[in-house]
């Protein structure tokens, strides 16, 4: 069965840094894209980044909103997926969801974790 | 960036009902046209992918057709864990990006 449990929300003043961990099971990590979501309270849904697999280059890409300020990463002998953010901001309050990309679908998402930005 | 505009934003309907909802690209992404439905506390769950292959586990009741810039999805005989908030997104290129929503209540 394929899991993804995302971890390291909570409350955070702003311009302080956090890092959300995304870990998964039930699949060949390795082989897959992943990617991160959030949605912001009464908001929709906002794609925020993500990382290819190896095969492709593990490279990354950004949404406008974030890029220079989040970073996704990967292990893959853990089968965990990163989001590293810095310089928060109370806009960066949501709920943040890992999901795993499947050929141009994003067919597994974790339950998602809270990061509420506030002083 | 592709701009996704869904329509409507909201939806009555009664159990059993058929509804559709509606999404345009603002340029073509050919069949690169997701839908998942959203229910309040949950994450998202992906129902139709390439703008009309259902995913797996994905009932029957629930169908997506469209291609270029002009999409839909179709719900036959609602039922009650329907109601809920629509989203159709796309995937031709980034960034990713996701219409505003169709949020379908009880009438």
């Amino acid at each position: 069965e394929v899991q993804l449990v995302e971890s390291g929300g909570g409350l955070v003043k702003p311009g302080r840094s956090l890092r959300l961990s995304c870990t998964t099971s039930g699949f060949t990590f390795g082989d897959y894209a992943m990617s991160w979501f959030r949605q912001a309270p009464g908001k929709g849904l906002e794609w925020v980044g993500f990382v290819r697999s190896k095969t492709y280059g593990g490279t990354t890409e950004y949404a406008a909103s974030v890029k220079g300020k989040f970073t996704i990463s990967r292990d893959d002998s853990k089968s965990i997926a990163y989001l590293q953010m810095n310089s928060l901001k109370t806009e960066d309050t949501a709920v943040y969801y890992c999901t795993r990309y499947s050929g141009w679908q994003f067919d597994y998402w974790g339950q998602g974790t809270l990061v509420t930005v506030s002083s | 960036d592709i701009q996704m505009t869904q329509s409507p934003s909201s939806l009555s309907a009664s159990v059993g009902d058929r509804v559709t909802i509606t999404c345009r690209a603002s340029q073509s992404i050919s069949r690169y046209l997701n839908w998942y439905r959203k229910k309040a506390g949950e994450a998202p769950n992906l129902l139709i992918y390439n703008a009309s292959i259902l995913q797996s586990g994905v009932p029957s009741r629930f169908s997506g057709s469209g291609s270029g810039t002009d999409f839909t999805l179709t719900i036959i005989s609602l039922q009650p864990e329907d109601f809920a908030t629509y989203y159709c997104q796309q995937s031709h290129s980034v960034p990713i990006t996701f219409g505003q929503g169709t949020r379908l209540e009880i009438k």
